[in-house]
Order: C-alpha cells, then sequence, then structure tokens
C-alpha cells in the first residue's frame, strides 16, 4: 500500500546536536512538506517542495534544514540553532497536478523530538 | 490574509450526544475547506472537505459538516458521538499562497467523551 513513512517515532537530541528526520513516501506525489506541531498551536509549516532539488521556507524555518534530493524523500535536519525543538514533527505529501489534488495532503505518523 | 479561528480549544460531551466543532476561516475567494482528524501520537487523516456544489458535505465516521459562506464558516457535526472519536480536530482552508497551493491550519479543538 502507499504511504508516508517517517522515521524514528521517538528521538531524543543533546543540547547542541543536530539530528535529522526521515521522511519517506511511495505515492509518487511531487510536493512534500514538513509541518511542526506544539500543543494548542495547530500545525506550522517549516519547509515545503514541489519538485526535485528545490524547496521553499515556511513559516517557521530559521533552526531547520531541508533537501529533496529524490521525489520520495524529503528529510528535515533540526540545526543547533534552533533553540526550542521540542515538539511533534509532521511531513505530509499531495500530488499537485490541479489545485483539487494540490490539497489533498497523506500524512506520515510523526516523529517526536525531545531534547535531553 | 488567510487564517481559520477554531474558537473552542477543548470541548467535552457525553457518548450519545450531538456534537458539533466551530470553524470561521478568512479567504478573500471561494474556499476549498477540509476537516481533519488527529488520535495522540498520529498524524492526520481526513474526514471530509469542500470544494463546490452542495453546502453539505458528508465525511468518513458518520461526521458532516455544512458550508456557510454568509457566517464563513464550516461547522463539523455529529449526530451520536462514541467513545473512539475522542482526538484532536483541525479545520484547514486551502490557499494560494507563495504562487503555491497550501493548507491553512486552525489551531484544534480538542475533543474528550465520557462514558
Amino acid at each position: 500500500d502507499g504511504g508516508i513513512t517517517q522515521s524514528p517515532k521517538y528521538l531524543f537530541r543533546k543540547e547542541g546536536q543536530n539530528v535529522t528526520l526521515s521522511c519517506e513516501q511511495n505515492l509518487n506525489h511531487d510536493a512534500m512538506y514538513w509541518y511542526r506541531q506544539d500543543p494548542g498551536q495547530g500545525l506550522r509549516l517549516i519547509y515545503y517542495s514541489q519538485i526535485v532539488n528545490d524547496f521553499q521556507k515556511g513559516d517557521i524555518a530559521e533552526g531547520y534544514s531541508v533537501s529533496r534530493e529524490k521525489k520520495e524523500s524529503f528529510p528535515l535536519t533540526v540545526t543547533s540553532a534552533q533553540k526550542n525543538p521540542t515538539a511533534f514533527y509532521l511531513c505530509a505529501s499531495t500530488d499537485i497536478k490541479n489545485r483539487r489534488s494540490a490539497y489533498g495532503y497523506t500524512f506520515g505518523s510523526g516523529t517526536r523530538l525531545t531534547v535531553v | 490574509a488567510q487564517s481559520v479561528t477554531q474558537p473552542d480549544i477543548h470541548i467535552t460531551v457525553s457518548e450519545g450526544a450531538s456534537l458539533e466543532l466551530r470553524c470561521n476561516y478568512s479567504y478573500g475567494a471561494t474556499p476549498y475547506l477540509f476537516w481533519y482528524v488527529q488520535s495522540p501520537g498520529q498524524g492526520l487523516q481526513l474526514l471530509l472537505k469542500y470544494f463546490s456544489g452542495d453546502t453539505l458535505v458528508q465525511g468518513i465516521k458518520g461526521f458532516e459538516a455544512e458550508f456557510k459562506r454568509s457566517q464563513s464558516s464550516f461547522n463539523l457535526r455529529k449526530p451520536s458521538v462514541h467513545w473512539s472519536d475522542a482526538a484532536e480536530y483541525f479545520c484547514a482552508v486551502g490557499a494560494r499562497m507563495g504562487g503555491s497551493e497550501k493548507l491553512v491550519f486552525g489551531k484544534g479543538t480538542k475533543l474528550t467523551v465520557n462514558p
């Protein structure tokens, strides 16, 4: 079955470390997104990509970096510059062939990152 | 700017009671509207969507929502809540921003169901 796989499910980071969250999809979707979720804050867009080797900053990109070397993969790196990285991170993908399909987001099951 | 407001942060209902979750949006053109549900520690699942046509849309798990343009609302309803409906619910509007289509989410309403 097609879907999005996020790994790991739980991740612990020490102060000053960079960590990378994995997001892989086999839906042949062009667009992929990273969201950060904090209690009571809803979903905030970190980065998104609509094509391989191209990506755009979202609303809260500072302290994060991404790459899109393959259509299937969109890893997110939380750098040491992100001062408050403890949160739940969600990856999503969608087909952007038309406006309606562009909103057919499929979400992964998330990664919970904790700073220790 | 496009935005979504969910006025209720937390709602508690008894099992079997009816449910209505409120959602108001701000968008200049005809909106595309969505409701998602999230169980604890999981991703989001689409409940229903509105693109055009009939303003009352049916979704999965017995949910429905009604689009009211005059009130800029898209409230989610269920006639009889089950304990398994306890989750967080997000309303979203589809918006064209920065040359691409994106979903703008509300901050969510957490639903607790009492036995």
